[in-house]
C-alpha cells in the first residue's frame, strides 16, 4: 500500500513570495489533514478535510494561507505572501474514519 | 478543545535502561490517545494508540503505554532502550472528529 505522498520535499523562497504544496493521500482515506511543524515544536493542525469539505480550519491563518481538496482526493496548501515565521515543515496526513493518521514525509519550507 | 502537555523537553538514558516519557492530556470526553515517533528528517510513525478497552496498550518496537483516566495521563514506557530509539516522541489526543492535538515533544538521547 502506497503511503501519503507530498511534494516538493524542500522549498526555499523569499518573503512575500507565494508557494504551494501538494499532497496525495492514501487511497480510500476520506479525511486529509495539513499540519505545520515549526522547529522544536509539535505539529499544529492547520486544516482538516472530510472528502472535499472542510471540517476544521480554526487554526489556519486565512489572510495568507489557503487549501483546497479537489474531488476529495489530492490537496494543495498555498501561502501567499509568505512571511519569515512561515518557515516550517508542512505535513500532510490522511485517515480512514476516526483512526490512526498516516503522515507523509513533509515539505520543509525556508523563507528568507 | 483538547490539549496535550509533555513535561519533559529532553531526556537522556543509557542504552539498556528503562524509559518512561510523560504525557498529560485535557479533554472533556473519552479521548483517543496516540504516541508517535519522529526520527530526524523523517515523517511521524505511530507507536501505539488507545481508543477504549484495556488501559495498557502494546505498540511496536517494544513500547507500551498506560491510560490513567484519574491522572489524565498516557505515559509511554519501554523496559530496555536501544540506541536506535533516539528520536523525538510526540503524544497526541484526538476527538471524535479525529482532529488531533500534539504535545511539544520529548527528545530522547541514548547514551552508549
Amino acid at each position: 500500500e502506497a503511503g501519503v505522498a507530498q511534494s516538493p520535499r524542500y522549498k526555499i523562497i523569499e518573503k512575500r513570495q507565494s508557494v504551494a504544496f501538494w499532497c496525495n493521500p492514501i487511497s480510500g482515506h476520506a479525511t486529509l489533514y495539513w499540519y505545520q511543524q515549526i522547529l522544536g515544536q509539535g505539529p499544529k493542525l492547520l486544516i482538516q478535510f472530510q472528502n472535499n469539505g472542510v471540517v476544521d480550519d480554526s487554526q489556519l491563518p486565512k489572510d495568507r494561507f489557503s487549501a483546497e481538496r479537489l474531488k476529495g482526493v489530492d490537496s494543495t496548501l498555498k501561502i501567499q505572501p509568505a512571511k519569515l515565521e512561515d518557515s516550517a515543515v508542512y505535513l500532510c496526513a490522511s485517515s480512514f474514519e476516526v483512526d490512526e493518521q498516516f503522515f507523509g514525509p513533509g515539505t520543509r519550507l525556508t523563507v528568507l | 478543545a483538547q490539549s496535550v502537555t509533555q513535561p519533559d523537553i529532553h531526556i537522556t538514558v543509557s542504552e539498556g535502561a528503562s524509559l518512561e516519557l510523560r504525557c498529560n492530556y485535557s479533554y472533556g470526553a473519552t479521548p483517543y490517545l496516540f504516541w508517535y515517533v519522529q526520527s530526524p528528517g523523517q515523517g511521524l510513525q505511530l507507536l501505539l494508540k488507545y481508543f477504549s478497552g484495556d488501559t495498557l496498550v502494546q505498540g511496536i518496537k517494544g513500547f507500551e503505554a498506560e491510560f490513567k483516566r484519574s491522572q489524565s495521563s498516557f505515559n509511554l514506557r519501554k523496559p530496555s532502550v536501544h540506541w536506535s530509539d533516539a528520536a523525538e516522541y510526540f503524544c497526541a489526543v484526538g476527538s471524535n472528529n479525529n482532529d488531533m492535538r500534539f504535545g511539544a515533544g520529548t527528545r530522547l538521547t541514548v547514551k552508549p
